[in-house]
């Protein structure tokens, strides 16, 4: 079946410009995570959603970053006058209810803000 | 400090080697125990999760001391394909955040 996919892959911003993460976790999936990977680190939570409610944002770095998921399937991590130290993979994770610790983590995508 | 720490290596080792990798915790939120596994330029998959009574999955041996705050993993009979990041990743109570590690990279070596 299809797995948890990411849109765009690359995504090149000019510092100061708003951008727009898609993710579409994989169907019937309740739980949906969004981490922050920068070189040659571990991913970092930024925040957690459980169906269309958001149980967990406190590891979204500034009130730049928001996300929501208004139908609880689709996701879209949002942030707003990017700054460089924003350059980083963002990676999406769904999992089934009940099996938060079994992530299906997406491709990611590969901000650069210039 | 890191809440989870991990040996960032790079562990190079040759085929058929024995190899383990230590992870520490330090949040005594800690209550589940994961290792996922990252290769180059991939997404992180979970190899396996980590009981108090260990557990093994083929060549893997996964093993938690509570007492020492401490996670390893143990890989008999290296391939090739096991090389990649492992990461060590932590689930606290009472929230639904997973911390990982910077992770450990292990080459396998012909």
């Amino acid at each position: 079946g299809a797995g948890v996919s990411q849109s765009p892959r690359y995504k090149v911003a000019k510092r100061g410009q708003d951008v727009a993460l898609r993710c579409d976790p994989i169907s019937g999936h309740v739980s949906l995570f969004w981490y922050q990977q920068a070189l040659g680190q571990g991913p970092e939570f930024l925040t957690y959603f459980q169906n269309e409610a958001q149980l967990d944002k406190s590891g979204l770095p500034s009130d730049r970053f928001f996300a929501e998921r208004p139908e609880g399937s689709v996701s879209t991590l949002k942030i707003q006058r990017t700054q460089q130290e924003d350059s980083a993979v963002y990676l999406c994770a769904s999992s089934l209810a009940g099996r938060d610790h079994e992530q299906y983590f997406g491709p990611g995508t590969r901000l650069t803000v210039t | 400090r890191k809440e989870v720490e991990q040996d960032p290596g790079p562990f190079n080792v040759p085929e058929g080697a024995t190899v383990a990798f230590n992870c520490t915790y330090s949040n005594s939120a800690s209550q589940s125990f994961f290792w996922y596994r990252q290769d180059c330029r991939k997404e992180p998959k979970l190899l396996m999760s980590v009981y108090s009574s260990g557990n093994e999955d083929g060549r893997f041996t996964a093993q938690l001391n509570r007492a020492s705050q401490y996670i390893s993993l143990l890989i008999r009979d290296s391939k090739l394909s096991d090389s990649a990041t492992y990461l060590c990743v932590v689930g606290l109570r009472r929230t639904y955040k997973y911390i990982f590690g910077t992770g450990t990279r292990l080459k396998v070596l012909a």
